[in-house]
C-alpha cells in the first residue's frame, strides 16, 4: 500500500516549457487535489476532483490544467511554465470530499519545481 | 488577511525541552481544527484533529488545545526529540466546506538541537 505517489521529486524547467506532474493513489479514494506551497504562505489549492471525470478549480488555478480519467490518477499539467510557478507541489487524497474531521487526508511527498 | 496565523515563524529549542506553538484563526464557524507535522522534503502528516466542541487532544508527546471563544489553538510538545525538527501547520476547516475549503496556516519551523 504505497499511499499517494508523486513523480518526479525534482524538476527544473525553462520558461515556456510544458510538463506534467504525476499523482497516483492506491487507496481507492474518490477525492484528489493539488496544492502549491510557497515560503511564508499556507498551502493553496490549485485544482481538485471529486471522482473520475469530475474536476474543479481551487484558489489558484491559472496556468494549470488537470484531468481525472481514472480513480487512481490525477495529473497536473503546466502548459507554459512561468517563474511564478516555482514552488513545491503536493497532491492529496481522501475517501470523499466531506471533511468529517477523521483525519483521512493523505499527502504525497511533493514535487519541487523550479522555472528559470 | 490570512485567516489562520501561526506564531512564532520559527523556533529553536534544545533536546528534552518543552515548547508551545500558537495558532490564531478568524474562520467562523468552523468544523474542525487540525495540526500537521511536515518533515523537510515530505508531505504534511496529521497529528491531531479537534472539532469545535473539543478543547484538548493528545497524540503521544503532542497535545493540542483549542479555545473557541478566543479563536486560539496551541500545540504543546513535551520532552522534545531531534526527530521533532519539522514544520508544524495549523489547518482550519470551515463549517460549510469540505476538503476543498481547508485553510492552511503558513506553519512554524521548529529546530531541535542536541
Amino acid at each position: 500500500n504505497a499511499g499517494v505517489t508523486q513523480t518526479p521529486k525534482f524538476q527544473v524547467l525553462k520558461t515556456g516549457q510544458s510538463m506534467t506532474l504525476q499523482c497516483a493513489q492506491d487507496m481507492n479514494h474518490e477525492y484528489m487535489s493539488w496544492y502549491r506551497q510557497d515560503p511564508g504562505m499556507g498551502l493553496r489549492l490549485i485544482h481538485y476532483s471529486v471522482g473520475a471525470g469530475i474536476t474543479d478549480q481551487g484558489e489558484v488555478p491559472n496556468g494549470y490544467n488537470v484531468s481525472r480519467s481514472t480513480t487512481e490518477d490525477f495529473p497536473l499539467r503546466l502548459l507554459s511554465a512561468a517563474p511564478s510557478q516555482t514552488s513545491v507541489y503536493f497532491c492529496a487524497s481522501s475517501y470523499s470530499m466531506a471533511d468529517r474531521g477523521f483525519g483521512g487526508y493523505t499527502f504525497g511527498s511533493g514535487t519541487r519545481l523550479t522555472v528559470v | 488577511k490570512n485567516q489562520v496565523e501561526q506564531s512564532p515563524q520559527s523556533l529553536i529549542i534544545l533536546e528534552g525541552k518543552n515548547c508551545t506553538l500558537q495558532c490564531n484563526y478568524t474562520v467562523s464557524p468552523f468544523s474542525n481544527l487540525r495540526w500537521y507535522k511536515q518533515d523537510t522534503g515530505r508531505g504534511p502528516v496529521s497529528l491531531t484533529i479537534m472539532t469545535f466542541s473539543e478543547n484538548t487532544k493528545s497524540n503521544g508527546r503532542y497535545t493540542a488545545t483549542l479555545d473557541a471563544d478566543t479563536k486560539q489553538s496551541s500545540l504543546h510538545i513535551t520532552a522534545s526529540q531531534l526527530s521533532d525538527s519539522a514544520s508544524y501547520i495549523c489547518v482550519v476547516s470551515p463549517l460549510s466546506g469540505g476538503y476543498n475549503k481547508l485553510i492552511f496556516g503558513a506553519g512554524t519551523r521548529l529546530a531541535v538541537h542536541p
